[in-house]
């Protein structure tokens, strides 16, 4: 793929469930992965930059695994509350001959709402 | 401050005008960029700021649009004679030095309208 992208696009939950999502990007010339969440009204916060294969990152509910041989990374949100209600979004730093710089390339991100 | 800081939150400004946008990023990051979201789009990069000097502009739209930075820190957007095609969230970031496996953090953003 010469793109980044997203599944599933929306996702709704019960509070409580575990869910998890997709981020597909190029594996050739990979410098790095990031992970944000985005709420309304607020500026997209960074969860997790990723830059090995076999990565596995944790932050509290919330972790992400990244496989940069078939260009995929999932984000695991474990027992989900209303406040995780946001949008993901992954981005990798994506150009012909590949970039060494935070010139991302956003996938169109995935919202999520937990339903109480 | 500790974070990203931009300003005007909200901007609502009628077709054909001038609009600056400001952006104050953390303290001793050299690395600074520009960003916006269209309606039913996606992030789009639009420059890359090392230092004072831009050495990727290739996301500005149009010749309309011109950014610089001063002093190592504050940006300013600006976007000449604007369209309502301009309307979009801005946002601004900085990292540390630059390097994509550095955390980029991102501001709240400057909502514009263009009526």
């Amino acid at each position: 793929i010469l793109n980044v992208e997203q599944s599933p696009q929306s996702l709704h939950v019960q509070e409580g469930d575990s869910t998890n999502f997709t981020c597909s990007f190029p594996s050739s010339n990979f410098y790095a992965l990031h992970w944000y969440r985005w709420e309304t009204a607020k500026s997209p916060e960074a969860l997790f930059v990723m830059t090995l294969n076999g990565d596995e990152k944790k932050k509290g509910r919330i972790s992400a695994t990244l496989n940069t041989k078939e260009g995929y990374s999932y984000l695991y949100i474990k027992g989900s509350q209303p406040e995780d209600s946001a949008t993901y979004l992954c981005a990798s730093p994506i150009s012909a001959g590949g970039t060494s710089y935070g010139k991302l390339t956003f996938g169109q991100g995935t919202i999520l709402t937990v339903h109480p | 401050g500790a974070g990203v800081s931009q300003s005007p939150s909200n901007k609502v400004t009628e077709k054909g005008k001038d609009v600056e946008l400001r952006c104050d990023p953390i303290s001793g990051h050299t690395a600074l960029y520009w960003y916006r979201q269209s309606l039913g789009q996606g992030l789009e990069f639009l420059i890359y700021f090392q230092g004072n000097s831009a050495p990727d502009k290739s996301g500005l739209p149009s010749d309309r649009f011109s950014a610089e930075r001063t002093g190592g820190s504050v940006s300013t957007l600006t976007i000449q004679r604007t369209q309502q095609e301009d309307s979009a969230v801005y946002l601004c970031a900085s990292s540390i030095d630059g390097q994509s496996g550095n955390t980029i953090y991102f501001g709240e953003g400057s909502w514009l309208t263009v009526v």
